[in-house]
């Protein structure tokens, strides 16, 4: 089947460190993503993992893939209030008729 | 234009209308696709348009939602008869193509219906 779920709110302070958790159930996905999406705005890709890969970093983001757990994460270092939005992860599934699986997305709210 | 544009960027109707909604995606983007946002399902695929023609067309939600696409450019995702549930905001995004994992989709800004 095909299924992304993600915690729906994470709240940090600034200059903390913010972990946003996915999980997944199509194990067969070859590429999963980080969508950013600020008020008002429409979805931005921030970065994306292939499959056979544990961690992708860039810059202040890291993604990090446990394969086995169908688990992902993406970590944004030294958070921003300027981070403060939704965070979708996504999937293509294995079907790859190129339509994007998102979970329901994770507020994330940065205090100053 | 420099990213994926869509009109109107606000649409509120009456029940029981129809309405179209339209997007322009980025100029050479072969690839095109509409989701739906609302608070109760969360982002969903509606469709997907490779040039003209639609190969996956497997999340439009009833018959009284269709989508064409003209000139391998411009696309309309029409409703009809709209309901209350169709209360959304409609999301375009547009890609290079060619059903390549690493093919990034890139999303206007959305055209957010409200159905009184």
């Amino acid at each position: 089947g095909e299924d992304v779920e993600q915690s729906l709110f994470l709240s940090v302070r600034e200059g903390d460190s913010s972990v946003i958790n996915c999980t997944y159930t199509d194990s067969s996905s070859t590429y999963l993503y980080w969508y950013k999406q600020e008020p008002g705005a429409g979805l931005q890709l921030l970065t994306y993992i292939f499959s056979n890969m544990d961690m992708k970093q860039d810059q202040r983001l890291t993604v990090l893939l446990n394969k086995k757990d169908k688990h992902l994460s993406l970590r944004i270092a030294d958070t921003q209030t300027g981070d403060s939005a939704i965070y979708f992860c996504a999937e293509i599934p294995s079907s790859n008729t190129g339509k994007l699986i998102f979970g329901q997305g994770t507020t994330l709210q940065v205090k100053p | 234009g420099a990213g994926v544009s869509q009109s109107p960027s606000n649409k509120v109707t009456e029940k029981g209308k129809d309405v179209e909604l339209r997007c322009d995606p980025i100029s050479g983007h072969t690839a095109l696709y509409w989701y739906r946002q609302s608070l109760g399902q969360g982002l969903e695929f509606l469709i997907y348009f490779q040039g003209n023609s639609a190969p996956d067309k497997s999340g439009l939600p009833s018959d009284r939602f269709s989508a064409e696409r003209t000139g391998g450019s411009v696309s309309t995702l029409t409703i009809q008869r709209t309901q209350q549930e169709d209360s959304a905001v409609y999301l375009c995004a547009s890609s290079l193509g060619g059903l390549v994992f690493t093919d990034t989709q890139y999303f206007g800004p959305g055209t957010r219906l409200t159905v009184l």
